[in-house]
Formats: C-alpha cells, structure tokens, sequence
C-alpha cells in the first residue's frame, strides 16, 4: 500500500530551528511536496523536490532522499506566523498525490 | 502566478438544497483540477479529480450522484452538492495542476483559498 508518515505534532521556540521528517512509499514517484496550512485556510505550495538533495529557498529548506524514501522540511529563524500544519506530499506513478496526514507546529515566544 | 481561485468563500444553506462551488485557475491552464474535503482538524481528503471535458474520476467511497462535478474548459471547475445535509458541512478546497511551461513548476497541485459549507 501507499503510505506517507509525518509526526503529529511538534513544538518548537520563535527564533530556532526545527526540521519536520516525512518517510514515504508509495507506487512509483514523480516528486515530493510540502505545503503549509494554516487553520481554517486552504493549503500553499512551499517546495517540490524530485531529485535527491537539498533545495533552500530563504527560511525554509527541503530534502529529499529517494533511495531511503525520506525527506524533511526546515525552517529556520522561527516566526510565530510559521504556527501552522505542515502536509508532505507524494506525486505517484500516476502523478496523482498522496497526502500525508500533516504536522502540527506549534512555535512558543 | 499559479493564482486559483474559488467562489463563494463560504455558504450557509437550508438541508435539500443544493449548492454550486466554482474553482478558476487565473492565469495558467489546468487540464486537471481536484477537489477536496477537511472535516476539523483533520487531513485532506480527496473527493475527485476532474479533468477537462472528461467525466470526472470519482474516490471510493464519494456519491458521484451528489457530488457532481463539471470541468468545462481549462480554467473553470465546479462541485454542486445536492440535496445538502448537515453532514455534508465542511471546508471544501480545489486545486488545479499547472501542466504549462509559463510556472515555475509543472505538475504542482495549487490550491484555491476553500469553501466553508454549512448545511442547516
């Protein structure tokens, strides 16, 4: 089965660092997803990594694995407006995406 | 750009009626558009995907009857819930998947801002 794990929640302090692990199988892959949902809102595309390494855009930087079906999102300099659900997402063969139950993060002044 | 778009942003109605949902892509073509469902404070569920001037391929478990689902050109997709009960209150989110070379990244999912359904 098809099959994308992420911790439920996390904690972390305003002005840190903090990395949100995504494990994965899935039926094929065309890419990996993360976005950011804050409550009540829909979801927005942060990153999209299909080749192993490290892709950084300002704050935020993602990884990804292949061979170990891994792949984490950090955030750096915390802001207390990163307070939101954090989805990772897998494209399959079909490119259709698997969701991820998503992480919590809840950032503490 | 990837801008999609959803209309109304919410809608409170009477139980029996029905209820008609819009999702534009505003500046890029989607062949294909998704349609969602989050209860509180839970994960994305997938209702359909919907590609253009095609039927619309339904998940297990979704009453393609009640959900219906038009893709009418490449830019515009709608979800009428029939018959609404109070059940089917929920944040209800599209996405269209970019399948142009004008983004920064093609087969992304990018999402409408939701529609807050209350049934009565």
């Amino acid at each position: 089965g098809q099959n994308i794990d992420q911790p439920t929640e996390m904690t972390a302090t305003e002005g840190a660092i903090v990395q949100i692990n995504c494990t994965y199988q899935t039926s094929g892959f065309n890419g990996l997803f993360w976005y950011q949902q804050h409550a009540g809102e829909a979801p927005t595309f942060l990153s999209y990594n299909v080749l192993d390494g490290l892709e950084e855009k300002g704050r935020f930087s993602s990884f990804l694995s292949r061979s170990k079906g891994y792949s984490y999102l950090l955030l750096k300099e915390l802001q207390m407006k990163d307070s939101a659900s954090y989805l990772c997402a897998v494209a399959d063969s079909n490119y259709q995406l698997i969701w991820g139950a998503g992480t919590k993060l809840i950032i503490k002044p | 750009g990837a801008v999609v778009s959803q209309h109304p942003s919410w809608v409170i109605c009477k139980s029996g009626t029905s209820v008609k949902i819009e999702c534009r892509s505003l500046d890029f073509q989607a062949t294909t558009m998704f349609w969602y469902r989050q209860f509180p404070k839970q994960s994305l569920m997938l209702m359909a995907t919907s590609n253009e001037g095609s039927k619309a391929t339904y998940e297990q478990g979704v009453e393609k009857d009640k959900f219906l689902i038009n893709h009418a050109s490449l830019t515009l997709s709608t979800l009428t819930v029939t018959s609404a009960h109070p059940e089917d209150s929920s944040f209800y989110i599209c996405s269209a998947r970019s399948t142009g070379t004008s983004l920064p990244i093609t087969d992304t999912q990018y999402f409408g801002p939701g529609t807050r359904l209350t049934v009565l």
